[in-house]
């Protein structure tokens, strides 16, 4: 089945420690691209891939790194989250901009 | 750069009723539309997209949305909601080319339909 994985599905941690999100598709798709959603604010882009090793930053970048080491995978990192990145988040692949986006599950993160 | 504005919040409306969910946008370049819907718990799904051609789209549960350039509007619509249809339903437009790494979003609108 085609589908765009994200785990956790929810994880609550404390201030500072390090965390990582986890994404992987079986689509072959070339864009990938991370949004957290707040209420009342929609879904906010954080960091997209357009390819392997290829990497930049969208509208609320800050506090987040990613990386896209393979073509499945691209990563979140929070390396020292705070409460202000208490939100969920979503994963999405693209085939090319010609397509819209396929979303993960979500991952609800808690930080405390 | 993008914006899409989603003029209602929340609308509430009987089963059986139609249903109008606005959206505008603005872009200095050309974009494709897009219409995703997020069902309780769970994540997004794609409800229908304009690329080109026919100014009306439809999608396979009844839903169908018309994009208007001059209003740079692309509304959807039902004429006759069902229970299952409540959700928050997002409107998002992705510019073409080479640039059109991002999905831009509205605010949402959660849709209540009440028996």
């Amino acid at each position: 089945e085609a589908q765009v994985t994200q785990n956790p599905r929810y994880l609550i941690t404390v201030t500072g420690k390090k965390l990582t999100v986890t994404c992987s598709q079986n689509m072959n798709h070339e864009y990938m691209s991370w949004y957290r959603q707040d209420p009342g604010l929609g879904l906010r882009q954080i960091y997209y891939s357009m390819n392997v090793e290829v990497t930049d930053k969208g509208d609320v970048p800050e506090g987040y790194k990613v990386s896209r080491k393979e073509k499945r995978n691209f990563p979140l990192i929070l390396e020292s989250p705070s409460p202000n990145q208490t939100s969920l988040y979503f994963c999405a692949s693209s085939l090319d901009s010609n397509y819209g986006y396929t979303f993960g599950s979500g991952t609800r993160l808690t930080v405390v | 750069a993008q914006s899409v504005t989603q003029l209602d919040s929340q609308v509430p409306v009987f089963e059986e009723a139609p249903v109008e969910l606005r959206c505008n946008y603005s872009s200095s370049v050309s974009v494709y539309l897009f219409w995703y819907v997020q069902y309780p718990n769970q994540g997004l799904q794609l409800l229908l997209k304009y690329l080109s051609g026919s100014t009306l789209v439809e999608s396979i549960n009844g839903f169908e949305a018309e994009f208007n350039k001059s209003q740079t509007s692309f509304h959807l619509r039902k004429p006759s909601v069902h229970i299952s249809d409540t959700a928050e339903y997002f409107c998002a437009v992705r510019p073409l080319g080479a640039a059109g790494n991002k999905l831009t979003f509205g605010g949402g609108t959660r849709v209540l339909v009440k028996p």
